[in-house]
């Protein structure tokens, strides 16, 4: 069971915009930075938002990020079939003295 | 350009120990931690902890103390993991990333663990 969660799944046809959602609490979402990954099948995870809605240089601009509170979200736009991966959210949690990890999203391009 | 390279795979038998090597390149060793991430076979991303290059200080995961130990060489800007008293779920995928204050900016390759008898 993870500390953040992530719906485990998420699609969208080529051209859409989709949204991964991920919930924690006041301990790591709710005072601490949210940093996204993906990771494309087989291969390292990726750095893809860093501080909430920070991209490094390098990823397109259809991705973003957001935080509200105690839950952030990844959107990305314009999906293409190269978005196919797994998404993972990750912050620090002031409770556990840990970084925490989402479970991890599966986004399929129909 | 920055490159962290990892050693190679490894069998080991329940109980036993494992040191992985992650050798950084390309930016300067002591003015980063590296955190390791690890990832069970077809299941998320656990973080297992990190180290200071520059002062050797760390923070490991609680489910780990006392079974890992994370220790840097800056003389060969290479940072070691090493997990004691092997179970069968401690077969994973073992990550090191460059940690900038909780961004990791680049990751290993990747050491794949096995543990069985």
């Amino acid at each position: 069971q993870s500390v953040l969660t992530q719906p485990p799944s998420a699609s969208g046809t080529p051209g859409q915009r989709v949204t991964i959602s991920c919930s924690g609490s006041s301990s790591n979402i709710g005072s601490n930075y949210v940093y996204w990954y993906q990771q494309l099948p087989g291969t390292a995870p990726k750095l893809l938002i860093y501080r909430n809605n920070q991209r490094p240089s390098g990823v397109p601009d259809r991705f973003s990020g957001s935080k509200s509170g105690t839950s952030a979200s990844l959107a990305i736009s314009g999906l293409r079939s190269e978005d196919e991966a797994d998404y993972y959210c990750a912050a620090w949690d002031d409770s556990l003295s840990a970084v925490v990890f989402g479970g991890g999203t599966k986004l399929t391009v129909l | 350009q920055v490159q962290l390279v990892q050693s190679g795979a490894e069998v080991k038998k329940p109980g036993a120990s494992v040191k992985v090597s992650c050798k950084a390149s390309g930016y300067t060793f002591t003015s980063y931690g590296i955190s390791w991430v690890r990832q069970a076979p077809g299941q998320g991303l656990e973080w297992m902890g990190w180290i200071s290059a520059y002062n050797g200080n760390t923070n490991y995961a609680q489910k780990l103390q006392g079974r890992v130990t994370m220790t840097t060489d800056t003389s060969t800007s290479t940072a070691y993991m090493e997990l004691r008293s092997l179970r069968s779920d401690d077969t994973a995928v073992y990550y090191c990333a460059r940690d900038d204050s909780g961004s990791y900016w680049d990751w290993g390759q990747g050491t794949l663990v096995t543990v069985s008898s």
